[in-house]
């Protein structure tokens, strides 16, 4: 089976465009993570969907991000009006389960966004 | 606030040798020790995970130990090879919210 896909891999942005990376998660996983990774650090988590549900969006740094997973399955990450700080990697996971019992989050290759 | 510590930032160790990277939490209400391994321009692999209820897990040449009094888990690497070089990241979850909370990562490189 497939992993985590991620689209585009690259992303370049001029400041002030809006760009959208999309995240393809492994057939049959309920819940879905998006995380985002600056150069050389951790990755922070942004928010989380168990199917089409958005239950935590604690993590998104402005009212600029904004993230959907409209049939529970693919799931998009917009972010309008671009900044240079929002140059990163954005990672996506996803979760057979939202459950206590299956934890295990897979990971995506990301997509490298640099806002110029 | 959130946190987990991790060290060294970097590590060099001889092929062959124990690779030990370090981790510390905060919050007792983390059920969940994952660790990852990444290398550059992939995503983040799950290379092992423990539960608080055990003290050490292992698969292969990976182990996790496990302190819950003292709030820390570490990572070994046995008979480190050069295909280990990569960075990795602890981190940790509890079961009402799943979002992993992770480590500043260490940037293991094994010497042939």
């Amino acid at each position: 089976g497939a992993g985590v896909s991620q689209s585009p891999r690259y992303k370049v942005a001029k400041r002030g465009q809006d760009v959208a990376l999309r995240c393809d998660p492994i057939s049959g996983h309920v819940s879905l993570f998006w995380y985002q990774q600056a150069l050389g650090q951790g990755p922070e988590f942004l928010t989380y969907f168990q199917n089409e549900a958005q239950l935590d969006k604690s993590g998104l740094p402005s009212d600029r991000f904004f993230a959907e997973r409209p049939e529970g399955s693919v799931s998009t990450l917009k972010i309008q009006r671009t900044q240079q700080e929002d140059s990163a990697v954005y990672l996506c996971a996803s979760s057979l389960s939202g459950h206590s019992s299956s934890y295990e989050q897979y990971f995506g290759p990301g997509t490298r966004l640099t806002v110029t | 606030q959130q946190q987990v510590k991790q060290s060294p930032q970097s590590l060099i160790v001889q092929k062959g040798g124990i690779s030990i990277i370090n981790c510390a939490y905060e919050n007792t209400a983390f059920d969940y020790f994952p660790w990852y391994q990444q290398f550059p321009g992939k995503g983040p692999a799950l290379l092992i995970a423990i539960r608080p209820d055990v003290s050490e897990k292992k698969e292969g040449r990976f182990t996790i130990s496990f302190n819950k009094s003292a709030k820390q888990f570490s990572l070994h690497i046995m008979d480190s090879q050069p295909g280990d070089s990569a960075t990795y990241f602890c981190a940790a979850s509890n079961s009402n919210t799943g979002k992993l909370i992770f480590g500043q990562g260490t940037t293991l490189q094994v010497k042939p």
